[in-house]
């Protein structure tokens, strides 16, 4: 059990353009999503957290119109970056966590992988 | 704010040796921790977890960890390391919200 996807695993893209990510729970019914950032040798910083229906709350220095978040569902999250620049070249990792279950833990995706060129 | 460290970035060992990592956290009230494991090329999986009770907990894979109040303490264990557990270690850290705060990681190399 608690299993989560996340498509695509790579992506490459042009500078300019847009990407979404999509990060599924699949076996459990997720009401907090979390995005996480992982920089090569370095920890993961949390970008966002997003609750089922309202919006996404941000980390401090993570701009929101740029890394566009949606949760509209108890299974679904997106991360759309917008306006892709090499330097959002990065690790985008979803964690999900089971709202029905009282113990507070999470559940990784195995990541996607955004190269910009 | 809180904050975890994890002291050892690199570790090697040969298999068989003990493996004992490191990490502190800095919040002063209850706090949930967690160890994390990411396999070369796999995503995050959880180790162990503590929340409250025994102070010393088991997790997966022979591994357990020991929470230390007094020292703000989460170290990570194993009495006899195998070549498989070659991967990337994270202590996390949660205090009175849904965020988990993550420490730096360490990389454990384990050689036959």
């Amino acid at each position: 059990g608690a299993v989560v996807s996340q498509h695509p695993s790579r992506v490459i893209c042009k500078s300019g353009t847009s990407v979404k990510i999509e990060c599924r729970s699949l076996d459990f019914q997720a009401t907090t999503m979390f995005w996480y950032r992982q920089f090569p040798k370095k920890s993961l910083m949390l970008m966002a957290t997003s609750n089922e229906g309202s919006k996404a709350t941000y980390e401090q220095g993570v701009e929101k119109d740029k890394f566009l978040i949606n949760h509209a569902s108890l299974t679904l999250s997106t991360l759309t970056v917008t306006s892709a620049h090499p330097e959002d070249s990065s690790f985008y990792i979803c964690s999900a966590r089971d709202g029905t279950i009282s113990t507070d833990t999470q559940y990784f995706g195995p990541g996607t992988r955004l190269t910009v060129l | 704010a809180q904050s975890v460290s994890q002291h050892n970035h690199h570790v090697i060992l040969s298999e068989a040796a003990s493996l004992e990592l490191g990490c502190n956290y800095s919040y002063g009230g209850t706090v949930n921790l967690f160890w994390y494991v990411q396999y070369p090329g796999q995503h995050l999986q959880l180790l162990l977890k503590y929340f409250s009770g025994d102070p010393l907990v088991k997790g997966i894979k022979g591994f357990e960890a020991e929470f230390i109040k007094s020292k703000f303490s989460f170290n990570l264990r194993k009495p006899s390391v195998q070549w498989s557990d070659t991967a990337e270690y994270f202590c996390a850290v949660n205090a009175d919200t849904d965020k988990l705060i993550f420490g730096t990681g360490t990389r454990l190399q384990v050689f036959p």
